[in-house]
């Protein structure tokens, strides 16, 4: 089984600033999807950025990029130019290429609080 | 706007009293899923639709249940609420099943269920 783990329960960044997000996961299949994604307070997950493992060009979504690194089994999240807006619970998940069994659904990370301090 | 809603938001139920969480969505996705999410802990799957073709995780407990009458909606029934089912309950969809490029799933605002 899959699993994904996010270290840094809470992190703090200063308006404007660069903060990263560290995520690391477990699995012994060579193909599968990685995402993050964010959960602002009483409002719905949505994907901010998503790699496919088999790409090594690391995905860039506007001020969110991620670091790849496939054999650490490495995958964080960077946000630049950090904007109030940011401020929610971020989630590392894995997901699987396969399909069936419990392949379809979404492995998760516990979650990384972010706050923006103006 | 096409999305995912869940009702109620928030649900207060007693110990053993069935409860039922509903979800509905406007993509047309044929995938629907329900996640668990407890306080401090990462969202994990329960179960799963694939159009009408029902996907039960190994380790959801028989306590709880899903159906879908149709493309749009689909409830998460359980029977006898413990103290230990108190979570969020997420929605959400995909258009397939497959896991190729763009089909991300989508999510509701859940319902956080309290159980007294």
């Amino acid at each position: 089984a899959q699993t994904v783990t996010q270290s840094q329960p809470e992190m703090s960044v200063q308006e404007a600033e660069t903060v990263t997000l560290s995520c690391t996961y477990d699995t012994s299949e060579s193909d599968y999807y990685l995402f993050w994604y964010k959960q602002p307070p009483s409002r719905q997950m949505i994907l901010v950025i998503r790699q496919e493992a088999y790409k090594q060009q690391n995905a860039t979504e506007n001020r969110f990029s991620v670091n790849f690194q496939k054999a650490a089994k490495s995958f964080s999240l960077k946000i630049s130019d950090s904007q109030l807006g940011d401020a929610a619970m971020y989630f590392c998940a894995y997901r699987s290429a396969h399909t069936g069994g419990g392949a379809d659904g979404l492995t998760f990370g516990k979650g990384t609080h972010l706050i923006i301090q103006p | 706007d096409a999305m995912v809603i869940q009702n109620p938001r928030y649900q207060v139920t007693q110990f053993g009293k069935p409860v039922t969480l509903s979800c509905s969505q406007t993509l047309n996705h044929n995938v629907m899923y329900w996640y668990q999410q407890k306080s401090s802990q990462a969202p994990k799957l329960l179960f799963h639709y694939y159009d009408k073709d029902f996907n039960n995780e190994a380790d959801t407990p028989d306590n709880f249940q899903s159906r879908r009458p149709n493309t749009s909606f689909c409830f998460l029934d359980i029977r006898s609420p413990g103290l230990g089912d108190a979570a969020m309950y997420l929605c959400a969809t995909s258009r397939t099943r497959f896991a190729s490029d763009y089909n991300e799933q989508f999510f509701g605002p859940g319902t956080r269920l309290t159980v007294l």
